[in-house]
């Protein structure tokens, strides 16, 4: 099967930075996804890495590592507004990862 | 564009009761749908994906099924609703062959009481 493991749970003030780790266990590997969900809202989608090395989208980036099996997500320039939970995501099944599963969530807090 | 929508957005519910939960999907076609549960403060559940008219797999063995009777749309239902069935129900969407990224739904708040 597959499994994800993340923090609870990450506290930061603003202007720092932050890294969420994400550990995953699958049979057969496509790629992690990162999506942030703010209180009372649905998941966007952050970023998604195929292959090992780091991808950068502004403030955020996501690091892959296959080998390891290890991934996370570098958050800059912490601001108020990123206090969200923070999930990773592998696709599996298929002929090319057609399904979804997500870890258990990270809430960050950013703190003034 | 594409969009995706769920609906109804809030519903409280006696145990027992029926449930029927909406998603559809505009400007794409042949999409994989999704739905998923998160208990508050959890992660997201998967319960049923779909890659086609009429094809529904299941993931968690539960009172709840999923139809899709149309291309663009998907539908939760339950029979007989249980107090555990509580939680926000999302819909999502991916390109049929893309990879890393669901587009979700604003969401359905569902209190069974």
């Amino acid at each position: 099967g597959q499994s994800l493991e993340q923090p609870s749970e990450v506290t930061a003030v603003e202007g720092a930075i932050v890294q969420i780790n994400c550990t995953y266990q699958t049979s057969g590997f496509y790629g992690l996804s990162w999506y942030q969900q703010h209180d009372g809202g649905a998941p966007t989608f952050l970023s998604y890495n195929a292959l090992d090395g780091l991808e950068e989208t502004g403030r955020f980036s996501s690091f892959l590592s296959r080998s390891d099996s290890y991934g996370y997500l570098l958050l800059q320039e912490l601001q108020m507004k990123d206090s969200a939970s923070y999930f990773c995501a592998v696709p599996f099944g298929g002929n090319y990862g057609q399904n979804f599963v997500f870890g258990p969530g990270t809430r960050l807090s950013v703190l003034p | 564009s594409q969009t995706i929508h769920q609906w109804p957005a809030t519903l409280v519910q006696p145990v027992g009761s029926p449930l029927s939960l909406e998603c559809t999907v505009e400007g794409t076609s042949n999409p994989n749908l999704y739905w998923y549960r998160q208990a508050a403060g959890r992660g997201l559940q998967l319960l049923f994906y779909s890659v086609g008219i009429g094809q529904i797999s299941s993931e968690v063995p539960q009172n709840l099924s999923a139809s899709r009777p149309q291309d663009r749309q998907f539908i939760l239902s339950s029979k007989k609703l249980l107090l555990s069935d509580s939680g926000f129900y999302l819909c999502a969407w991916k390109w049929g062959r893309g990879t890393g990224e669901l587009f979700f739904g604003e969401g359905s708040r569902l209190t069974v009481l």
